[in-house]
């Protein structure tokens, strides 16, 4: 079975733009979340999507969105690029909320904020 | 303030040696997990442990949950160059609007040969 698959895996970007990052999951799997991780503040949740509807919040600025399709796939965006988003950011997912909330990761897209 | 706080945040130490990393919190989990990440990589689940007080082994790797379910530990018996990463613990709080994954910041191994 295909794991976890993001793309673009690298992106370089400058202050002010937009950009907007994919996310395939596993087979099967409804759930997507979306984490970032950075050196200084490791990995930190962004958002949770199930059932194309937004389950779970992190502590980010309403510059950092996403979604969900029909198909589970999904796509977060960041607005208005800031120097502080470079980082690597992590999609996982998992068949459905709640349980052991056994996630599975994908590559993460290497994202550089010029 | 990390609701996760991992020791040591850097250990390098040499083939065959033998090592624990803890992950410590003031907080209750209902579950927690133990990944692994690689460089350029996303982590890697190797265990999930949810009952206060459960050791799990997976080959030379010993997990344990705190009886308070508060805290873990993970044991590397006669640790491999292959051990080498990033080790990352998890733990899911149950919340109203759903179920989120907290992340230590990570202990970064170096199995030297």
């Amino acid at each position: 079975k295909a794991g976890v698959t993001q793309t673009p895996r690298y992106l370089i970007k400058t202050r002010g733009q937009q950009v907007t990052l994919s996310c395939s999951p596993i087979s099967g799997h409804r759930s997507v979340s979306w984490y970032q991780q950075t050196p200084g503040q490791g990995l930190q949740f962004l958002f949770e999507y199930f059932s194309e509807t937004q389950r779970n919040k992190g502590n980010f600025p309403g510059r950092f969105s996403g979604r969900q399709f029909s198909n589970s796939r999904s796509e977060m965006n960041v607005s208005t690029l800031e120097l502080g988003d470079s980082a690597l950011y992590l999609c996982a997912s998992r068949v459905r909320p709640g349980g052991y909330n056994e996630q599975f990761f994908g590559p993460g897209t290497r994202l550089t904020v010029l | 303030t990390q609701l996760l706080e991992q020791s040591p945040q850097f250990l390098s130490i040499q083939e065959g040696e033998n090592l624990t990393v803890y992950c410590n919190s003031s907080s209750v989990f209902s579950s927690l997990q133990w990944y692994r990440q690689e460089p350029g990589e996303g982590p890697v689940l190797l265990v999930t442990v949810v009952t206060g007080g459960e050791v799990k082994k997976l080959k030379r790797l010993t997990f344990q949950f705190g009886d308070a379910r508060k805290d873990s530990s993970l044991h590397i018996t006669a640790a491999q160059p292959g051990d080498t990463g990033l080790y990352l613990c998890a733990g899911t709080r149950q919340e109203t609007s759903g179920s989120r994954l907290t992340f230590g910041e990570g202990t970064q191994l170096t199995v030297n040969p």
